[in-house]
């Protein structure tokens, strides 16, 4: 069984509607993040959460927002879908863990992306 | 602008080779970098990571170098293997007065030739 899994899988929307992508994850990890990748870029950090009251903007969260509603669900709702939201969006967790050469290693655990489509 | 930045969207090498993946970043505050590698239809999978206070990082076939004075750093992977063909994706954290991000590169695709 997948350890972070993401519904749905596969998407289309119309403009102007409302959507909500979800993410669960089996790893116990307190940290979670949301993504999107477009053609040609980088993955793009949305939000992110350290814990269940711990939320944050990443880089690009304008028309996008987030619930933690357990440790184990992430989910991710566009408000008001337009078309330059049309990308792959990816959950991840990561966890933190003491470095072999001091300081903390961390370690993001991807989904399987969802592809979402706004006409 | 693009902070990290993988100058080569494509790379091909025959199998048993070593293969190398660059890649440059800009801001002298990312404290740790990672790389992922991604097959189609699935999300990224961790790969290996490296912290700033180190040079070099090694786990089984793949090693990563870190150069901070040229702020430049590259994935090895010996012998390379049909198997590691996919996307390679670096990136790098940085962490500043409460803020924190990932930052990723835009991708190089690894073809090994078998």
């Amino acid at each position: 069984d997948a350890d972070v899994t993401q519904t749905p899988r596969n998407r289309i929307t119309k403009t102007g509607k409302r959507i909500m992508l979800e993410c669960s994850q089996t790893k116990g990890h307190d940290r979670m993040y949301w993504y999107r990748q477009d053609p040609g870029l980088g993955l793009r950090l949305i939000y992110y959460s350290f814990d269940v009251k711990d939320i944050n903007k990443g880089e690009i969260s304008d028309g996008y927002s987030v619930s933690r509603q357990a440790q184990a669900k992430f989910s991710l709702s566009l408000e008001s879908a337009i078309p330059n939201q049309t990308a792959l969006y990816f959950c991840a967790t990561s966890d933190i863990r003491p470095g072999l050469a001091g300081g903390w290693q961390e370690t993001q655990y991807f989904g399987p992306g969802t592809r979402l489509l706004v006409l | 602008d693009q902070q990290v930045k993988q100058n080569s969207p494509s790379l091909s090498v025959q199998e048993g080779r070593i293969s190398i993946l660059n890649c440059d970043y800009t801001n002298s505050m990312f404290d740790y970098f990672l790389w992922y590698k991604k097959y189609p239809a699935e999300g990224p999978t961790f790969l290996i990571s490296i912290s700033s206070i180190k040079d070099k990082n090694e786990d089984g076939r793949f090693t990563v170098f870190l150069n901070k004075s040229a702020k430049h750093l590259s994935l090895h992977i010996v012998p390379s293997q049909p198997g590691d063909s996919a996307v390679y994706f670096c990136a790098a954290r940085a962490t500043t007065s409460g803020t924190y991000k990932y930052i990723f590169g835009t991708g190089t695709r690894l073809k090994v030739l078998a």
